[in-house]
């Protein structure tokens, strides 16, 4: 069982559009991560939200958490094919490891 | 080096056979973790160094599966026994983070090694 639960599992949308990809779990996380993963390359970190109902803008990327900090979602505006990934989120309890989700695939059609 | 390495980054094996998963971290960073990712599930914490010590090897499937640290560098992951579950992409990440829970702490990521158990 997932501590992490990311919707939808897969999301194919053509260039131009927007997408929202959710994240949520029934535990409190004192952050959360975004990372994206491209294929045979590790997770880069995106963004790190830290208090509940933070919303943080990467140019066309915008990051929300939660009020209770259990729920994030992460919102792409005119989606291009180079946002083609795996993302995944991360909650960080307080101990030493990330709670990584399964993660969403991207694919934008150009 | 200038990020993560890990090597070797495919390798197939027998079952039954021994395997040994190397990561070299960005120098300076303290702190090292192991994950385990398989098709369609999220990334599984395996193991957790500071420094050369693992205060946390909760992760870990089984007793066929050991890491150590030397120098507060270079890992070593090592299965035993490899089993068919064993395949999977197995990753490394290092952080600057000196203990502390890792509530802001930026991770890492090398590109992983693909290990195939036939």
């Amino acid at each position: 069982t997932q501590l992490l639960e990311q919707s939808p599992q897969f999301l194919s949308i053509q260039e131009g559009e927007n997408l929202t990809v959710y994240c949520n779990s029934s535990s409190v996380f004192s952050s959360l991560q975004w990372y994206r993963q491209e294929p045979g390359e590790g997770p880069v970190l995106l963004v790190t939200v830290v208090t509940g109902g933070e919303v943080k803008k990467l140019k066309r990327l915008t990051f929300q958490f939660g009020d209770a900090r259990k729920d994030s979602s992460l919102h792409i505006t005119a989606a291009q094919p180079g946002d083609t990934g795996l993302y995944l989120c991360a909650g960080a309890s307080n101990d030493y490891k990330l709670s990584f989700g399964a993660g969403t695939t991207v694919t934008v059609r150009a | 080096g200038a990020g993560v390495s890990q090597s070797p980054s495919n390798k197939v094996t027998e079952k039954g056979k021994d395997v040994e998963l190397r990561c070299d971290p960005i120098s300076g960073h303290t702190a090292l973790y192991w994950y385990r990712q398989s098709l369609g599930q999220g990334l599984e914490f395996l193991i957790y160094f500071q420094g050369n010590s693992a205060p946390d090897k909760s992760g870990l499937p089984s007793d066929r599966f050991s890491a150590e640290r030397t120098g507060g560098s270079v890992s070593t992951l090592t299965i035993q026994r490899t089993q068919q579950e064993d395949s999977a992409v197995y990753l490394c990440a290092s952080s600057s983070s000196t203990g502390r829970p890792p509530s802001s702490e930026k991770l890492f990521f090398g590109s992983g090694t693909q290990l195939s158990v036939l």
